[in-house]
């Protein structure tokens, strides 16, 4: 049972539009969500958290929403650049009072030049 | 440089031979973690370590070993290996169990 989703395994965008990447997660107990970005061969690099007693947090061009009726999570990348080509993953954490992570399966995002 | 170093990188090794995966970090974190990554499946926690002595079961704990003797050293063991933990593992740190994770560069084992 995939506690977190993420289901688009893809997405291409046009370099200088927005991103969005979604997450869908069931267990309503999570109580941290992080993104985080994978380059090939490489370990995931932290991009941004969001606690669940915000809705928007923001970085740079990087901001994260979280609707916890809907128990949906996204990222925004505004304006995306093709450096933001990665796969992508989506992770909460804090059901049950642990510090157990569940991530999800990840979107690789493509921007065209 | 902050960091966290797993090794071996690549290893191929056959069913049943005992294999362990070093991992260590410098930053003087108390939650480390290792994740295995499968195609369709994501990153999958094995288990966890919230400090010295302190360990627990993430997600997919069956088949794995793991200690936490030092809080620098948190490695992963595989008594008796098989084919359906071929894999690409990577480990994890952390200042605590709430913050965002460092992650080492992954180890690509291939059991035979």
């Amino acid at each position: 049972d995939q506690q977190v989703k993420q289901n688009s395994p893809s997405l291409s965008v046009q370099e200088g539009r927005i991103s969005i990447l979604n997450c869908d997660y069931t267990n309503s107990m999570f109580d941290y969500f992080l993104w985080y970005k994978k380059y090939p061969a490489e370990g995931p690099t932290f991009l941004i958290s969001i606690s669940s007693i915000k809705d928007k947090n923001e970085d740079g061009r990087f901001t994260v929403f979280l609707n916890k009726s809907a128990k949906h999570l996204s990222l925004h990348i505004v304006p995306s650049q093709p450096g933001d080509s990665a796969v992508y993953f989506c992770a909460a954490s804090g059901a049950s009072g642990t510090y157990k992570y569940i991530f999800g399966t990840g979107t690789r995002l493509k921007v065209l030049a | 440089e902050a960091q966290v170093t797993q090794n071996p990188r690549y290893l191929i090794t056959v069913t049943g031979k005992k294999l362990t995966v070093t991992c260590s970090q410098n930053m003087n974190h108390e939650y480390m973690s290792w994740y295995r990554q499968d195609p369709g499946l994501g990153l999958r926690q094995i288990y966890y370590s919230m400090n010295v002595e302190v360990t627990d079961k993430g997600d997919v704990p069956e088949g794995y070993k793991v200690s936490r003797k030092e809080k620098r050293n948190f490695p992963l063991i595989l008594e008796s290996p098989s084919p359906n933990q071929t894999s690409l593992y990577f480990c994890a740190s952390s200042g605590t169990g709430g913050q965002p994770q460092h992650f080492g560069d992954g180890t690509r084992l291939s059991i035979l």
